[in-house]
């Protein structure tokens, strides 16, 4: 079965211009994570959805982050502006609601904005 | 300040040597949870916890979950370079869904 998927795996882009990341969670699983990492900060929660409904967005920087999740299988987050403060890893991790609680991460977005 | 709490941030040891970190927090957590991330990977589920007071063993490596449940530790015994790598703690607080709050990690390094 595969696993979480993102794409793209690198993005180097310019301050200012629009930036999207992808998610495709593990078929089934209904919460999905979107993690930001960075040496300073660690592990940061930026939102999570349950059943495609955004449950806590507490941890979006600001409003030039958005996130969306059409569907059970795709969700995106997008910065626009970006600005050079969010070059990071950008996570996806999705789980089973009333499991263990265990986190299935993708590999990945290494992000920079020059 | 984090709501969990690892030490030491980094460590830098040689082969064979043992080394325990730990996660410690103020709060009570319904579980935790120990991750190991290599680089240009995501973390990946080594072990939960669930029971104050719990061991649980993973070939070379002990969880313990503290009686309270605020605290945790991971010992690795004659540690090998292959255990190199970020490991992170993550707790689920009783009113929190099925989310996660994750402590800062140990960047461990084990040389030949």
């Amino acid at each position: 079965d595969a696993g979480v998927i993102q794409s793209p795996r690198h993005e180097v882009t310019e301050m200012g211009q629009e930036v999207t990341l992808r998610c495709k969670p593990i078929s089934g699983h209904n919460s999905l994570f979107w993690y930001r990492q960075t040496m300073m900060r660690g592990l940061e929660l930026l939102i999570y959805f349950n059943n495609n409904v955004p449950i806590d967005d507490s941890g979006m920087p600001e409003d030039r982050f958005s996130a969306k999740m059409p569907n059970a299988s795709f969700s995106t987050l997008k910065i626009q502006p970006s600005e050079p403060r969010d070059s990071a890893v950008y996570f996806c991790a999705s789980s089973l609601v009333g499991g263990r609680n265990t986190q299935y991460f993708g590999p990945g977005t290494r992000l920079t904005v020059l | 300040t984090q709501l969990l709490e690892q030490s030491p941030q980094f460590l830098s040891i040689q082969e064979g040597e043992n080394l325990t970190v730990y996660c410690n927090s103020s709060s009570v957590f319904s579980s935790l949870q120990w991750y190991r991330q290599e680089p240009g990977e995501g973390p990946v589920l080594l072990v939960t916890v669930v029971t104050g007071g719990e061991v649980k063993k993973l070939k070379r490596l002990t969880f313990q979950f503290g009686d309270a449940r605020k605290d945790s530790s991971l010992h690795i015994t004659a540690a090998q370079p292959g255990d190199t790598g970020l490991y992170l703690c993550a707790g689920r607080l009783g009113n929190a869904g099925n989310m996660l709050t994750f402590g800062g990690g140990t960047r461990l390094m084990v040389k030949p």
